[in-house]
C-alpha cells in the first residue's frame, strides 16, 4: 500500500535551519515528490517539486536520496511567517494507476 | 495570478439537505480536484475531473457526487447532507502535466462546511 509518513509536529526557533523529512518507502519510477504550505484558513501552496537528488528554489531546497525512499524539505532561516503546516505528496502516473497520496501533514512552529 | 474561486467560505446546512460547492477556475487547466481536509486526516482526495463531463473517483466518494459542465467550473454535491460531512472543503486545478511531475495544483480558500 502506498504511503507517506511525515511527523506530526516540529519546533524550531528564528534563524534556524529546519528539515523535515517524509517517508515513502514504496515509491514507484514515475511518482514525482511535491512539498506544500498551507496557512490557517488558507488553501496549502506550492513549495518545491523533485525527483531525485537536490533541487533549491527561492524559498527552500529539496533532497532525495538515490532510491527515492525519503525526501527532505529543507527551510533555511526560518522566521515567525513560515509557522505553518507542511505536506509531503507523491504524484503517481502509471497507466490507469493515477493516484495522489498525501502525508499528513507537518505542523511546524517558529518560536522567537 | 492564477485564481481558484470558491462560492462560499461558510456555509451552514441542515442534516438532509442538498448541498451544492461551487469551484471556478480562470488558468484554463484541464485538471480539477475536490478534497475534504480534517484535524488529524490531512487532505482527502474525493474526486478528480481530468476534462469536462469527465470524473474519477477519489478516495473518499461516497456520499458525493460532482458535476463538470464547463472547463472551469467543478462543482461537488452532497445529496443529503450528513453531520459526519462537516468539514473544510477544498478545490484545486491544475494542467495535465501535473502527474508528470511538471506543474502543481493550485487551491480555492476553501469552504467551511457545518452540518447540523
Amino acid at each position: 500500500l502506498a504511503k507517506t509518513t511525515q511527523p506530526i509536529s516540529m519546533d524550531s526557533y528564528e534563524g534556524q535551519e529546519v528539515n523535515i523529512t517524509c517517508s515513502h518507502n514504496n515509491i514507484a519510477t514515475n511518482d514525482y515528490i511535491t512539498w506544500y504550505q498551507q496557512f490557517p484558513s488558507q488553501g496549502p501552496r506550492f513549495i518545491i517539486q523533485g525527483y531525485k537528488t537536490k533541487v533549491t528554489n527561492e524559498v527552500a531546497s529539496l533532497f532525495i536520496p538515490a532510491d527515492r525512499k525519503s525526501s527532505t524539505l529543507s527551510l533555511p532561516r526560518v522566521s515567525l511567517s513560515d509557522t505553518a503546516v507542511y505536506y509531503c505528496l507523491v504524484a503517481r502516473n502509471a497507466g490507469n494507476n493515477r493516484k495522489l497520496i498525501w502525508g499528513l501533514g507537518t505542523s511546524l512552529a517558529v518560536n522567537p | 495570478d492564477v485564481k481558484v474561486t470558491q462560492s462560499s467560505r461558510y456555509l451552514v446546512k441542515r442534516t438532509g439537505e442538498k448541498v451544492f460547492l461551487e469551484c471556478v477556475q480562470d488558468m484554463d487547466h484541464e485538471n480539477m480536484f475536490w478534497y475534504r481536509q480534517d484535524p488529524g486526516l490531512g487532505l482527502r482526495l474525493i474526486y478528480f475531473s481530468y476534462d469536462v463531463k469527465m470524473k474519477e473517483k477519489g478516495d473518499i466518494p461516497e456520499g458525493y457526487s460532482v458535476s463538470r459542465e464547463k472547463k472551469e467550473r467543478f462543482s461537488l454535491i452532497l445529496e443529503s447532507a450528513s453531520t459526519n460531512q462537516t468539514s473544510m472543503y477544498l478545490c484545486a486545478s491544475s494542467s495535465p502535466y501535473l502527474l508528470a511531475g511538471t506543474d502543481t495544483q493550485y487551491f480555492g480558500p476553501g469552504t467551511r462546511l457545518t452540518v447540523l
